[in-house]
């Protein structure tokens, strides 16, 4: 059964860091699109970024510089570095295989 | 970028109504649009791919239609568990977009 779990979110203040998980099973990371979507509360659904192979990876202009998106196929996880956070970067951040499966989501809340 | 206007942004409809939702594209997507139905608090539920392909394990009232720049997304008799918020989503290319949303209430 393909199952994604999202980890890592928590409160963070402005400027500050954080690293989100996407752990997979029942399926192989390294030869699917793995994408990241975030939904700020109350708000419409945002692509963030993808990653597949080994190179392939693009990012929303919005993080761009700001995020990076990573994998560890040992782990079969895909992970989202998330530096310089701004309140704007609020939201629920779901992990979503070939846009047919998601995780539950993972809440990122910034504020000082 | 890639824009994806939906429309409406929220209808009101009853039970048993035949129910369309639109979405448009700023340039031609060929079909490489999806439809996915999200409930509060829960992750977005893939409806319709490839523009008009049924999704397995979806309902037959739900369907999609369209290719290149207009698509729409027809539910043939509104069920009570259909009370959602509808989104499209564009991959054609990158950045990918989402349309705005449509919430159908009662």
């Amino acid at each position: 059964e393909v199952q994604l779990v999202e980890s890592g979110g928590g409160l963070i203040q402005p400027g500050g860091s954080l690293r989100l998980s996407c752990a997979a099973s029942g399926f192989t990371i390294s030869s699917n699109y793995i994408h990241w979507v975030r939904q700020a509360p109350g708000k419409g659904l945002e692509w963030v970024s993808v990653i597949f192979g080994g190179d392939y990876t693009y990012y929303a202009d919005s993080v761009k510089g700001r995020f990076t998106i990573s994998r560890d196929n040992s782990e079969n996880t895909v992970y989202v570095q998330m530096n310089s956070l701004r309140a704007e970067d609020t939201a629920v951040y779901y992990c979503a295989l070939n846009w047919a499966y998601w995780g539950q989501g993972t809440l990122v809340t910034v504020s000082s | 970028d890639i824009q994806m206007t939906q429309s409406p942004s929220s209808l009101s409809a009853s039970v048993g109504d035949r129910v369309t939702i639109a979405c448009r594209a700023s340039q031609g997507i060929r079909n490489d649009l999806a439809w996915y139905q999200q409930t509060p608090g829960k992750a977005p539920k893939r409806l319709i791919y490839a523009a008009s392909s049924l999704q397995s394990g979806v309902p037959s009232r739900f369907s999609g239609s369209g290719s290149g720049t207009e698509f729409t997304l027809t539910i043939s008799s509104l069920q009570p568990e259909d009370f959602a918020t509808y989104y499209c989503l564009q991959h054609n290319s990158y950045p990918l977009t989402f349309g705005g949303g449509t919430k159908v209430e009662i």
